[in-house]
């Protein structure tokens, strides 16, 4: 069975404090690695669609890396804004009985305060 | 605007009464999922339908029923409603890439079995 672990659970940083949040995986030949953003009520938000190793993907303050275990969220010099829960989710390979299916992570409750 | 609307966003209904949360996209999608979201559990996927007549199970599916006649509508059937499906219920949709699972995710629908 495919496991998505997040790390760490809950982030508090002060404003500016730059910082990293973890996802590791354990699928074998994974297809796509997501990173979503959800807001409280809200349904999660799309980021970020990894693929493959080495890959890195920028949007604003937020950098999405990936290795072949695990990936990382990098916030660089984070605002209140950016406070939310960040989720990760891993898609298997294609082919096989699972090939619509996409695990996610726990989540990480990021804090930013001023 | 593109979207997934779910219906209702908020019930409160007793253990046995026969419910049914609707999705529906407009983006022509021919991808939809069921997630339940709970407290230290995260998302977990229910159902979800590669295009229509398509369906599959998900993770967690016990209890559940999904049908997908039209390619917009993805209705999550609750046939026997019991206490441990109180949830936070997600409805998302993309487009039918082998490589992509960019999901847009509904508002939510918070259900309370009693």
């Amino acid at each position: 069975e495919d496991q998505v672990t997040q790390s760490p659970e809950a982030l508090r940083l002060q404003e500016g404090e730059s910082s990293s949040l973890n996802c590791s995986y354990t699928v074998s030949g994974l297809r796509g690695l997501f990173w979503y953003r959800q807001d409280p009520g809200k349904g999660p938000e799309f980021l970020f669609t990894l693929y493959s190793a080495g890959e890195e993907k920028e949007k604003e303050r937020l950098k999405a890396t990936l290795t072949k275990k695990e990936s990382f969220l990098h916030i660089t010099a984070p605002k209140p804004e950016d406070s939310a829960t960040y989720l990760c989710a891993v898609q298997p390979p294609a082919g096989g009985t699972s090939y619509g299916k996409l695990t996610f992570g726990q989540g990480t409750i990021l804090t930013v305060h001023p | 605007e593109a979207q997934v609307t779910q219906n209702p966003r908020y019930l409160i209904t007793v253990t046995g009464k026969k419910l049914t949360v609707t999705c529906s996209q407009n983006m022509n999608h021919e991808y939809m999922s069921w997630y339940r979201q709970d407290p230290g559990l995260g998302l977990r996927q229910i159902y979800y339908s590669m295009n229509v007549e398509v369906t599959d199970k998900g993770d967690v599916p016990e209890g559940y029923k999904v049908s997908r006649k039209e390619k917009r509508n993805f209705p999550l059937i609750l046939e026997s409603p019991s206490p441990n499906q109180t949830s936070l219920y997600f409805c998302a949709s993309s487009q039918q890439n082998i490589r992509a699972r960019e999901l847009f995710f509904g508002e939510g629908s918070r259900l309370t079995v009693l």
